[in-house]
């Protein structure tokens, strides 16, 4: 097992574009989340799926963000519509039961938007 | 609502001495605190956490920290450090489905 991984590690786009990340979590683990971590801040929760089912976001998930995971395996995340502000780090992270056990993070998305 | 804060942003030390980074949290629930450490081009890895027993926690690389529960405090501590602890650390507690994380200190260690 390699971990968690995640695609691409980074991406510049232009304002307005969207962009679709990919999370692979460690294959047995039920629990994923992702997490969004700007310059000088630790990481922010954004959403979380137990199997296939999301079952919490955050209000920073604004209305231009979706999650997907389907067959509780990868999981995307979109971001419609992008701003200056989108600009961050997305951490993918998962766990074999609830966060309390031990949470395994990928490298990260560095997401840049011009 | 829980929160955590790490008093400080940035600890420089010299290599073989002692380290203490501090974390004071906020939370109206029974506690669970982490340490995770990010290395640069890192994901971040869980050093050490706690759940319950003994307030006293080690954790993987050298690495302790104690529960108070009267300071809501969970520093983190080495007796001596080393180059390659050079790092950003960060302070977690459990939200019940995420962690809330602290905006992290920059360990820097030289020689």
């Amino acid at each position: 097992d390699t971990g968690v991984s995640q695609n691409p590690r980074h991406k510049i786009t232009k304002r307005g574009q969207n962009v679709t990340f990919r999370c692979d979590p460690i294959s047995e683990h039920n629990r994923l989340y992702w997490y969004r971590q700007t310059l000088g801040q630790g990481p922010e929760f954004l959403t979380y799926f137990q199997n296939e089912a999301q079952l919490e976001k955050s209000r920073l998930l604004s209305d231009r963000f979706s999650a997907e995971r389907p067959k509780g395996s990868f999981s995307t995340l979109e971001i419609q519509r992008t701003e200056q502000g989108d600009s961050a780090m997305y951490l993918c992270a998962s766990s074999l039961e609830d966060i309390n056990t031990e949470a395994f993070f990928g490298q990260g998305t560095r997401l840049t938007v011009v | 609502a829980q929160s955590v804060t790490q008093l400080d942003s940035q600890v420089p030390v010299f290599e073989e001495a002692p380290v203490e980074l501090r974390c004071n949290y906020s939370s109206s629930v029974s506690v669970y605190l982490f340490w995770y450490v990010q290395y640069p081009n890192q994901g971040l890895q869980l050093l050490l956490k706690y759940l319950s027993g003994s307030t006293l926690v080690k954790g993987i690389n050298g690495f302790e920290a104690e529960f108070n529960k009267s300071q809501t405090s969970f520093h983190l501590r080495k007796p001596s450090v080393h180059i390659s602890d050079t790092a950003e650390y960060f302070c977690a507690v459990s939200a019940g489905t995420a962690l809330i994380f602290g905006k992290g200190t920059t360990l820097s260690v030289s020689s």
